[in-house]
């Protein structure tokens, strides 16, 4: 059974920093593109990052390009995802999910329960 | 940036069809993908490649993609089909994931 665990959210003072990771299990890791996903309270959905199942490309939305850092450990089957300069409209759900791809991007087949983000002061 | 439209809210009776819509520029040329999320829960992808279902996914959800329009139909609506739903796309042309803003489906 694939299972996908996030963990690292908290809050975090504007301009902060924080380190989510999401541990992977029931399938192998390294064969999967992965992403983070986040949804601010209310919002819809907003993708992240993605990263190729070998770790050589990632991908970034603009709204978080030049802060956030998406990295994996396939020895370890985690996934993670630093976030610098945090600000207000950082504060989401973030979902790590799984793509069927590896070297693609295509579409989200199994995601975590998500990870809390709370920016404020 | 390439976008995807759905109407916000889309209602219909118990056992009738709602139709959701996804609408971008030239959207049959991309492969559409649509998920369910419903309050508290994680998404959950209902169909991938513009009309296929993972396992698990009853055949009442169905899709299609043609021209600018790719539309989620859901036959014989029951109540736990209750969620918002979002189409989704690859952007090739600026190596995005693009999601569409989200349609409320309301079971009266």
């Amino acid at each position: 059974e694939v299972q996908l665990l996030e963990s690292g959210g908290d809050l975090v003072q504007p301009g902060g920093s924080l380190r989510l990771s999401c541990a992977a299990s029931g399938f192998t890791f390294r064969n999967n593109a992965m992403h983070w996903v986040r949804q601010a309270p209310g919002k819809g959905l907003e993708w992240v990052s993605a990263i190729t199942g070998s770790g050589g490309r990632t991908y970034y939305a603009d709204s978080v390009k030049g802060r956030f850092t998406i990295s994996r450990d396939n020895s370890r089957n985690t996934l993670y995802l630093q976030m610098n300069t945090l600000g207000a409209d950082d504060t989401a759900l973030y979902y790590c999910a799984r793509d069927p791809g590896v070297t693609g991007i295509y579409y989200f087949d199994y995601w975590g329960q998500g990870n809390l983000v709370t920016v404020s002061s | 940036s390439y976008v995807l439209a759905q109407p916000p809210s889309v209602s219909v009776a118990p056992g009738q069809t709602a139709r959701i819509t996804c609408g971008g520029n030239s959207i049959g040329s991309k492969s559409v993908h649509w998920y369910q999320e419903k309050p508290g829960q994680a998404p959950v992808l209902v169909v991938y490649d513009d009309s296929d279902r993972p396992s698990g996914i009853p055949e009442r959800f169905s899709g299609s993609n043609s021209g600018n329009t790719a539309t989620l139909t859901i036959s014989r609506v029951e109540a736990g089909d209750e969620a918002d739903y979002y189409c989704q796309v690859w952007d090739s042309s600026s190596d995005h994931v693009v999601f569409g803003g989200g349609t409320k489906l309301t079971v009266l």
